[in-house]
């Protein structure tokens, strides 16, 4: 699995929107890209996943560029509740790909 | 994380003791993957299991550790002989098929050995 680069820390304020880039630089034809969140105490949580150019759902957009070797994602006007850590993954949707590999994320901590 | 059940949430032990964990997965699943956090770091992963069947097991350590998952019931993770190194959170992740993504977690149990 391609490895992945993230701040280890982002602050924001409350009605903000939060961008946080996760560079994988030998990213693979095959492989997508999968965001988790993790609040304290909890596992993880699946936020969004794609493969080129743009996907939005109900809690936040993935961006990623035409070589994809960096995405981003954006997450519109945060609230208290989205301090958590946000887990950048890589890999192919494929058979063998069942080893998740989590670096140590960005610890986002959303400020009144 | 609703649907993959661990308990216990929290487990106490002393050093020498058995532990279980135990892992229901969302319903339809026959897929389960564990894996085991220390604090400020990633996920890593262990083990993944079918029902019945080991299919990989090179993130679990060789010795004192195990892990099945039964033709019925939840998967057990089983450490024995349990060191003060084996404290950490360990999260169970099901899918409903090998190539199904994502996986679903559970919120883990947090293993403290004393």
């Amino acid at each position: 699995l391609a490895k992945t680069t993230q701040p280890i820390s982002m602050d924001s304020y409350e009605g903000q929107e939060v961008n946080i880039t996760c560079s994988h630089n030998n990213i693979a034809t095959n492989d997508y890209i999968t965001w988790y969140q993790q609040f304290p105490s909890q596992g993880p949580r699946f936020i969004i996943q794609g493969y080129k150019t743009k996907v939005t759902n109900e809690v936040a957009s993935l961006f990623i560029p035409a070589d994809r070797k960096s995405s981003t994602l954006s997450l519109p006007r945060v609230s208290l509740s989205d301090t958590a850590v946000y887990y950048c993954l890589v890999g192919p949707i494929t058979s063998g790909t069942y080893k998740y590999i989590f670096g140590t994320g960005t610890r986002l901590k959303v400020l009144a | 994380n609703a649907g993959v059940m661990q308990n216990p949430r929290h487990l106490v032990r002393r050093r020498g003791q058995e532990a279980r964990l135990r892992c229901s997965p969302m319903k339809g699943h026959s897929h389960v993957y564990w894996y085991r956090q220390l604090p400020e770091e990633g996920l890593k992963f262990m083990v993944y299991l079918q029902k019945e069947n080991i299919i990989d097991e090179s993130g679990m350590p060789k010795e004192r550790f195990s892990a099945e998952f039964p033709k019925e019931g939840p998967s057990i993770l089983r450490i024995q002989q349990v060191v003060r190194g084996d404290s950490a959170a360990y999260f169970c992740a099901s899918s409903l098929n090998r190539d199904s993504q994502p996986q679903h977690f559970g919120d883990g149990t947090r293993l403290s050995i004393l």
